[in-house]
Formats: structure tokens, sequence, C-alpha cells
């Protein structure tokens, strides 16, 4: 059983437009929710995380925007720029445990 | 960067084979984990190693197994090399301590292809 789904699997967005990603999970322990951008040849890099005690967090041009009834959450990039292409990686676990699920990931192309 | 290193980068094994791969932790991180990312999916958790100690398994076979060393580095053993073990092995490491959650940051990975 998949723990944490995410879409789209692909996203073509113009300079400047808004990427957006949704993830869902189903285990209601799940306290953190994390993103990660990953570059091809590279690691993932620790975007942006959010904990369920807020509806949304912004960093910048990145906004998580959390439903803790729905079990979604989803990362907003504003004003998407070609540097912002890479895969992006939804993940959940519990507080302090270390154990993470991630989604299946989001090929982002911000088209100049 | 995130001060996790890992290596070999890239290696080939043949079917049936051993493969040992090392990674060093982010100074003052107490924690390593290490994830299995096959092409084009997420990574999946492999298990953890705290106090060098296994504190965690995910769903892989006993044939992949851990060790921590009293610098908090870690190698991931490999027996009996199967074609699907071809993917990229990420070691990530994080720290018990602080207050921090369980953020952790991941090294650049080592690419395994078993041929």
């Amino acid at each position: 059983q998949q723990q944490v789904k995410q879409s789209p699997q692909s996203l073509i967005v113009q300079k400047g437009g808004i990427s957006i990603i949704n993830c869902a999970y189903e285990n209601t322990a799940f306290d953190y929710f994390p993103w990660y951008q990953q570059f091809p040849g590279k690691g993932p890099a620790l975007l942006i995380a959010i904990r369920p005690d807020v509806s949304e967090k912004k960093e910048g041009r990145f906004t998580i925007s959390f439903n803790k009834s729905a079990k979604q959450f989803s990362l907003h990039i504003m004003d998407s720029q070609p540097g912002d292409s890479a895969t992006y990686f939804c993940a959940a676990s519990k507080y302090n445990f270390n154990k993470f699920y991630f989604g299946s990931g989001t090929k982002l192309n911000v088209k100049p | 960067e995130t001060g996790v290193t890992q290596s070999p980068t890239h290696l080939i094994k043949t079917r049936g084979q051993q493969v040992t791969l090392r990674c060093s932790s982010q100074s003052g991180h107490n924690t390593v984990s290490w994830y299995q990312q096959a092409l084009g999916q997420g990574p999946q958790f492999i298990f953890q190693y705290y106090r060098e100690e296994e504190n965690g398994r995910g769903n892989f076979p006993p044939r992949f197994s851990g060790l921590q060393f009293p610098n908090y580095s870690s190698e991931l053993n490999v027996n009996a090399l199967e074609l699907d073990d071809s993917a990229l092995y990420l070691c990530a490491s994080s720290s018990q301590r602080d207050n921090s959650g369980n953020t952790i940051y991941f090294g650049e990975g080592s690419w395994l292809t078993v041929v």
C-alpha cells in the first residue's frame, strides 16, 4: 500500500507561472511533511517542510498548503523559473522518527 | 552541500556478487538512514542506524545489512545481488539530539548497476 500518493507525474509551466504539486497520505499518525527537490545526478535537497499545527507555510517563492481533514498537502511555486526545473518529492513521517515515506515524484519543466 | 559524503559514486557489479557502500554523516549528526531510489521513483527507506544499532527497517530482505561506526559513519552491504537491486542508494544523516524534528540531509548517492 502506497503511503503517500503524488500528482501530477510531470508538469510543464511557463516562466513566471505557478507550479502546483499535490500529495495525499494515508496514515493519520504522520505529523511531519517535507518537500524535497532533486536535480539530475544529485541527492534530494530539503526545500520546505510543515507540521499539521499550521495550514500554510511560506518560504520565499515556495508555499506548502496543508489540509489535515482531507489528508492532503500541496507545494506551490510562485513565479516559477527555469532554474526550478527539477523533480520534486513530497514525503511524510512521524515527527522525530526519521523514517520517511516518499511520493513517486513530479518532474517539473519551466519553459523560458 | 549537505556535508554528507558517499562512496563510491558509481559502480557496476555482477548478479550474485556482494557490494559495500559507504557514508560519512554531517558533522554533529548521530543518525544515518539508507534509502533506495529506483529510476523514476521516490526513495524507499531501507533502514536507520542510531548509536551503532539498527533503529527501524523498511521492507527489504536480510541480504541488505548495515553498520554504523563510533564516528557515526555507516556502511550498507548488499549480498547476492539481483538485477532489481540496480538503483541509486542514498544515505541521509540527521540528529536525534536537537529540536529540528526529523530533518534529514541526503548525500549525492551511489549509483549501483547490477548486470
